[in-house]
């Protein structure tokens, strides 16, 4: 089946450690998304590529970092850098020339 | 400055009945695209419905319709004879021309409980 599929569901980590969440697409599609959400509120963007080797910062990108070496995989790492990492993370991804995002169905990280 | 607005953080509706759920947007960019989203405790992001900014009708599809009103900058969406799986979080969320339409930003969401 073709969708987002999004690795782990649920993520625990000691504040100071850094955590990588996965992020793979076999839709084709060109540009990927990180979005962050925080209870009861909307999506704040982290990072966007566009195409392979490119990516740019969203509104919040400030102690993530990511990476785009393959079309199918968006991985978002969250740093030691991140305040409060605490939060739902969703990765979209979208067909340039067309309008919908789909999503994967989230990670969900708690730092203890 | 792109700006989503969604001022109902929760609605009630009874089974079978409609509703509507209110969405404003702020834009200078002459050309944009409008989403609903719904989310339910899963936690997954599903799309809805699309209204293109030039667009001539309201978008429908099946049970869910925008209401589009360019001057008012206005997206609400109506769900027709709510079923009790409907109940969920819903997001409004625009992108636009000015970032290629790369940029979606999203409002705070209306939580729908449907009551049977």
């Amino acid at each position: 089946d073709g969708g987002i599929t999004q690795s782990p569901k649920y993520l625990f980590r000691k504040e100071g450690q850094n955590v990588t969440l996965s992020c793979e697409q076999n839709l084709n599609h060109d540009a990927m998304y990180w979005y962050r959400q925080d209870p009861g509120q909307g999506l704040r963007l982290i990072y966007y590529s566009q195409i392979v080797n490119d990516f740019q910062k969203g509104d919040i990108a400030e102690g993530y970092s990511v990476s785009r070496e393959k079309k199918e995989s968006f991985p978002l790492t969250v740093t030691s850098a991140q305040k409060n990492p605490t939060a739902f993370y969703l990765c979209g991804c979208r067909t340039v020339n067309t309008g919908e995002l789909f999503f994967g169905e989230g990670s969900r990280l708690t730092v203890l | 400055a792109q700006k989503i607005t969604q001022t109902q953080p929760g609605m009630f509706v009874q089974e079978k009945e409609a509703v509507t759920l209110d969405c404003t947007y702020d834009t200078s960019d002459p050309s944009y695209g409008l989403f609903w989203y719904k989310q339910p405790s899963s936690g997954e992001m599903i799309f809805l419905i699309y209204q293109g900014s030039y667009d001539q009708q309201n978008a429908t599809e099946g049970r869910y319709s925008l209401n589009f009103q360019k001057a008012r900058k206005s997206a609400n969406l109506v769900i027709s004879a709510s079923q009790l799986g409907d109940s969920a979080m819903y997001f409004c969320a625009m992108s636009s021309l000015q970032y290629n339409f790369n940029k979606f930003y999203f409002g705070s969401g209306t939580k729908l409980n449907v009551k049977p």
